[in-house]
């Protein structure tokens, strides 16, 4: 079973340029959220979506933009990025579409730097 | 607003101890409790998760246990192993399903 599938593993982008993380999962999970990790600042939420079709804003949503047009693919995109934006990247998805009442399946990340 | 506290943030243990891990928060209205494990350069692992009414879960040499009243969990390892060193991370999950993650608890299990 594949999980939760990100790519790539890792992306260097020059400030400006935009890019899209992909996220796909294949347990039919309603629920997909994309999350940043910073030392010191732990997992912080950026966008969610309950199903195909439905996206909100999670707790630092600003500079990202998410679509969700199939149950299985949840891509983050980066309009314009900026140094701030530098992070390690991680989708995760759940059966339920509260997310958080079931367990959370994670993707491996995507390390993306913005110089 | 919800704030979750993991201590200590690293803790370094010989092989075969019994350990426990600590997690706490501050408003009780928590729908469940997860505990994750992240090892370098990976994602995380969902380990186990407490439901709001429940009072601990078990699986293997792990076990974790909730306090809503006084909004604290611990995770227990025991005879820990050189294989149990990563970074665990507790999340309490809010009535509108979100997580909020602690910082983390960076183990290291010596042989």
């Amino acid at each position: 079973n594949a999980g939760v599938t990100q790519t790539p593993k890792f992306q260097v982008l020059k400030t400006g340029q935009s890019m899209t993380l992909q996220c796909a999962q294949d347990m039919n999970h309603e629920y997909m959220s994309w999350y940043r990790q910073d030392p010191g600042m732990g997992l912080r939420l950026i966008h969610y979506s309950v199903g195909a079709g439905i996206t909100d804003q999670g707790e630092v949503p600003n500079g990202y933009n998410v679509s969700r047009s199939t149950t299985e693919d949840f891509p983050l995109r980066l309009l314009s990025a900026a140094p701030s934006q530098t992070s390690v990247y991680f989708c995760a998805s759940s059966y339920s579409r509260t997310g958080g009442s079931k367990k959370l399946f994670f993707g491996s990340g995507t390390q993306l730097s913005v110089l | 607003k919800q704030e979750v506290t993991q201590i200590p943030a690293a803790l370094s243990v010989p092989e075969g101890e019994n350990l426990v891990l600590n997690c706490s928060f501050t408003d009780s209205a928590i729908y469940n409790l997860q505990w994750f494990r992240q090892d370098p350069g990976k994602g995380l692992t969902s380990l186990l998760l407490i439901q709001s009414s429940q009072r601990e879960q078990t699986s293997g040499r792990l076990n974790a246990s909730l306090d809503k009243s006084s909004g604290r969990s611990t995770l227990y390892i025991a005879a820990s192993q050189p294989g149990d060193s990563a970074t665990y991370l507790c999340a309490v999950v809010n009535q509108g399903g979100k997580l909020i993650f602690g910082q983390g608890t960076e183990l290291s299990v010596k042989p």
